[in-house]
C-alpha cells in the first residue's frame, strides 16, 4: 500500500459529461501529481500541485483542470468528455519539490467514456 | 526537453533466465533516473533510483540498473527472473528546472516470465 488513495476506482460515463477524480496523498506529502495512462500515449504527466499551488503543467487539455485543497487532497476535473479521454488516471505524491523525490502512486481511477 | 526510450515493448523470458530491459534517455541537464514496476491492476511502485554517486544501483528483490552517462542509458537487469516478476516496467527521468521537477516516463516494457 503506497498510502495514496484514489477514488473512485472505476468510472463509466457518457460523452459530453463532467467527472471529478479525487486523490488523497500520503500523510505529510505536499506535492501531488496527476498522470494519464493510455495504450497509445503511455504515461503522460498532466499537472503538479505543491502545497495548494500549481507548480508544473504537462500535456493537460484545457477541458481538464485540477486543484489542491488546504487539507492537501487534490481533485482532477474532466469536462466535455470525449471517447479518447478513456484512460487510467493516476495520482502520485511526494514530500517536496525535489527532482530526486520518489513519487508514490495510487492505484488509479479507470475512466470509461461511452 | 527530456525524453525516455524503452526499446522493447515486450520481453518474453523463461523462469530463472537472465533479463535486461533497455532504457535510453535524453536531457539537456543533470538527471535523476528511476525504474518503476506496475503489476496488473495496480499503481506504479518504485523499483530503484539513481540520484548520484555509484553508477550501479540495486533493488531489494534482485534487480539492478547501471547509469551510463556517455551512452545516456539506464538499463535494468536481473540475473535470474521469477514468475512473480511478470509485470510492466517503466523507466523515468526527472530533472530540476526552475524550482520544480517533472517525471517523464518511457512507454514501458512488459516482462513476461514463463515456466
Amino acid at each position: 500500500d503506497s498510502g495514496v488513495t484514489q477514488t473512485p476506482k472505476h468510472l463509466i460515463t457518457a460523452t459530453g459529461q463532467r467527472v471529478t477524480l479525487r486523490c488523497s496523498p500520503r500523510s505529510g506529502d505536499l506535492s501531488v501529481y496527476w498522470y494519464q495512462q493510455s495504450l497509445d500515449q503511455g504515461l503522460q504527466f498532466l499537472i503538479q500541485y505543491y502545497n495548494g499551488e500549481e507548480r508544473a503543467k504537462g500535456n493537460i487539455l484545457e477541458r481538464f483542470s485540477a486543484q489542491q485543497f488546504p487539507d492537501l487532497h487534490s481533485e482532477l476535473n474532466l469536462s466535455s468528455l470525449e471517447l479518447g479521454d478513456s484512460a487510467l488516471y493516476f495520482c502520485a505524491s511526494s514530500g517536496t519539490l525535489g527532482g530526486g523525490d520518489i513519487q508514490y502512486f495510487g492505484a488509479g481511477t479507470r475512466l470509461s467514456v461511452l | 526537453a527530456q525524453s525516455v526510450t524503452q526499446l522493447d515493448s515486450q520481453v518474453p523470458v523463461f523462469e530463472e533466465a537472465p533479463v535486461e530491459l533497455r532504457c535510453n534517455y535524453s536531457s539537456s541537464v543533470s538527471v535523476y533516473l528511476f525504474w518503476y514496476v506496475q503489476y496488473p491492476n495496480q499503481g506504479l511502485q518504485l523499483l530503484l533510483k539513481y540520484l548520484s554517486g555509484s553508477t550501479l544501483v540495486e533493488s531489494i528483490n534482485g534487480f539492478e540498473a547501471e547509469f551510463n552517462k556517455s551512452q545516456t542509458s539506464f538499463h535494468l537487469r536481473k540475473p535470474s527472473v521469477h514468475i512473480s516478476d511478470t509485470a510492466e516496467y517503466f523507466c523515468a527521468v526527472s530533472d530540476w528546472n526552475s524550482g520544480y521537477s517533472t517525471l517523464t516516463f518511457g512507454k514501458g516494457t512488459m516482462l513476461l516470465v514463463s515456466p
